[in-house]
């Protein structure tokens, strides 16, 4: 089993529309769980952190179940500057002590059609 | 702040060549890493550094050398380039779990 999980998409959506990502990761160890955001050809960016309690910045939520081990990102309202790949991540605890190891997802492709 | 920065932007080496990558940040940052991304397998870990004069293997080492003289600089080699390690590397900085990246180099062996 791959240790974080995405559907690679792509999700073409209309302007306006509410879209919706998953993942799931395989270590029940792991504590932080994020969002990046990657721009075709661009570097990944942190879009968000995930929280137990779940997140909002915005349009975006973000959900995690920890009993699950499901991670979900929720965009309200897409705008066409939305269309990016997302990538899941969750940190690495089995890594070397205070290194903050990241294992990403390989992403999910989100396109915005005016 | 130019925050991570990389060099060179591109490359085209042949078979066998050697090179090295460079990393910079400017954010103090403790723990560099190195990875590269390939199409359909995502950001892969080559190598890392918590600090400076240290490194570490990544999942994905062989073929690579990495040097961390200086806190701000983080080195990637390639000693004898093959052409599967044609990809897009991206060095990255971080003091806990938000990670900066840098805007990558596309590297071709043929």
């Amino acid at each position: 089993r791959k240790e974080v999980e995405q559907d690679p998409g792509p999700f073409n959506v209309p302007e306006g529309a509410t879209v919706a990502f998953n993942c799931t990761y395989s270590n029940s160890a792991s504590q932080s769980f994020f969002w990046y955001r990657q721009d075709c050809r661009k570097e990944p960016k942190l879009l968000m952190s995930v929280y137990s309690s779940g997140n909002e910045d915005g349009r975006f939520t973000a959900q995690l179940n920890r009993a699950s081990q499901y991670i979900s990102l929720l965009i309200r309202d897409s705008k066409l500057s939305d269309s990016a790949t997302y990538l899941c991540v969750v940190n690495n605890p089995w890594s070397g002590a205070g290194s903050y190891q990241l294992t990403f997802g390989k992403g999910t492709k989100l396109s915005v059609i005016p | 702040n130019a925050g991570v920065t990389q060099t060179p932007k591109f490359r085209v080496l042949k078979t066998g060549q050697s090179m090295t990558l460079l990393c910079a940040q400017d954010m103090n940052h403790e723990y560099m890493y190195w990875y590269r991304q390939d199409p359909g397998m995502g950001l892969r870990l080559i190598h890392y550094s918590v600090g400076e004069g240290t490194t570490a293997k990544g999942e994905v080492p062989d073929g690579y050398n990495v040097s961390r003289l200086k806190k701000q600089n983080f080195l990637l080699g390639l000693e004898s380039a093959a052409p599967s390690q044609t990809s897009v590397y991206f060095c990255a900085s971080s003091n806990l779990y938000e990670q900066y990246f840098g805007p990558g180099t596309r590297l071709t062996v043929t």
